[in-house]
């Protein structure tokens, strides 16, 4: 069975870093692409970031570029998402999710983060 | 970036109907389009891919078809466990876009 735990999560102050986790299990990490997804409290799902199945590859949505980093370590079957700079319109539930033939299909249970002074 | 228009916002039903959402996308997705499902408190579940492809699990009372730009998604003899959001993505292109959601509620 897939499993996706996000750790990492909590409240931070503006401007300030966070470093979000995924363990993946019950499938083979390594052959899998891997993104974040948020969602703004009471508000629709948002695509952050994409990474391919070697890390080879990222992509970002506009607004995180250049503050937001996601990696992966396929040795420890860990998904990361570091966030800097961090802005009061990024708090949200952020999930990681499995990319099997281009469509986001297994989902962690979500990280909360609170960003406010 | 691809706009997806997603309508109603919110729908209201009773057990045994059928219910109907739709999702017009701003350029062609060549049906690249998939539909979650997403209950409070917990992570969306993707219930069809590729416009019609139901996911394993999913009941064949859920459906969806479509072409070019335009989409929809049915649920016949709505159950009492389908009272949920529901939210289409296209991923023809990055970056993956959802629409607004439909919240579907019991009348």
């Amino acid at each position: 069975e897939v499993q996706l735990v996000e750790s990492g999560g909590g409240l931070v102050q503006p401007g300030r870093s966070m470093k979000l986790s995924c363990a993946a299990s019950g499938f083979t990490f390594s052959n899998y692409g891997m993104a974040w997804v948020r969602q703004a409290p009471k508000k629709g799902l948002e695509w952050v970031a994409y990474i391919s199945y070697d890390g080879g590859s990222t992509y970002y949505r506009d607004p995180v570029k250049g503050r937001f980093t996601i990696s992966r370590d396929n040795a420890k079957s860990t998904l990361y998402l570091q966030m800097d700079s961090l802005r009061s319109e990024d708090t949200a539930t952020y999930y990681c999710t499995t990319e099997r033939h281009g469509v986001m299909d297994a989902w962690g249970q979500g990280a909360s983060v609170t960003v406010s002074s | 970036d691809i706009q997806m228009t997603q309508s109603p916002p919110s729908l209201s039903a009773s057990l045994g109907d059928k219910v109907t959402i739709t999702c017009q996308a701003s350029q062609n997705i060549s049906k690249y389009i998939a539909w979650y499902q997403q209950k409070p408190g917990k992570a969306p579940r993707l219930l069809i891919r590729y416009t019609s492809t139901l996911e394993s699990g999913t009941p064949s009372r859920f459906s969806g078809s479509g072409s070019g730009r335009d989409y929809s998604f049915s649920i016949s003899n709505v159950e009492s466990e389908d009272i949920a959001s529901y939210y289409c993505l296209q991923y023809v292109n990055l970056p993956w876009t959802f629409g607004g959601g439909t919240k579907l509620e019991l009348k």
